[in-house]
């Protein structure tokens, strides 16, 4: 099984739904993070989380949400999708206390694309 | 952010070694050079990273200048499997707010590896 899971993996919706995308691990990691990737823009962090009780907003939060059920779950929210938030999303974690001085290596899952009519 | 420039692609033949580039020569000297590589359909995965001296771990190794404001990331030898984009990320250690965390991908440097 992966370290970092989430579903699904594939989604197409309309204009206006709520979509939530899970994440779930297994490593063990207080640290977990969503990212969006599109063509051309790299990867950007929409919201990170330290611990159950710490979240805390990325660069592109507006028109998310999150909520940390655990510390081995992190799901996002789209209250009201719309057509620019069709991307890849991918959920990570790390643990800054491995990996040596500086790393804080990330563990990302295998991306969930979503497409919004 | 201090920014990144590798080459848009790359070749290589299967089991040669490969020597792909980064220059960064606005870093820091709280920058971390980490390198993730994407695989087809997967999510990045974390290669290597060094701060001033070069580095190898079980996946490659990391060759860093001495002014520090280029480096090299080093595959032995290349397998098919090492086709990836392969993106080098510069890291504030001391990045707080709404920069934790932030990693700027860029374009990266897709290696494609012939058999």
């Amino acid at each position: 099984d992966a370290d970092v899971t989430q579903t699904p993996r594939n989604r197409i919706t309309k204009t206006g739904k709520r979509i939530m995308l899970e994440c779930s691990q297994t490593k063990g990691h207080d640290r977990m993070y969503w990212y969006r990737q599109d063509p051309g823009l790299g990867l950007r962090l929409i919201y990170y989380s330290f611990d159950v009780k710490d979240i805390n907003k990325g660069e592109i939060s507006d028109g998310y949400s999150v909520s940390r059920q655990a510390q081995a779950k992190f799901s996002l929210s789209l209250e009201s999708a719309i057509p620019n938030q069709t991307a890849l999303y991918f959920c990570a974690t790390s643990d800054p206390r491995t990996g040596g001085t500086g790393a804080n290596v990330l563990t990302f899952g295998a991306g969930s694309r979503l497409t919004v009519l | 952010d201090a920014k990144t420039t590798q080459p848009n692609s790359m070749e290589s033949n299967e089991e040669e070694p490969v020597h792909l580039p980064c220059n960064h020569s606005t870093i820091s000297g709280t920058d971390y050079i980490h390198w993730y590589r994407q695989l087809p359909s997967q999510g990045p995965e974390y290669v290597i990273h060094g701060l001033t001296s070069n580095v190898n771990n079980r996946m490659a190794s990391l060759a860093i200048a001495e002014d520090r404001k280029s480096s090299t990331l080093i595959l032995h030898r290349a397998t098919l499997r090492d086709a990836a984009v392969y993106y080098c990320i510069l890291r504030d250690l001391n990045a707080g707010g709404t920069s934790y965390g932030k990693l700027t991908f860029g374009q990266g440097t897709i290696l494609t590896v012939h058999p």
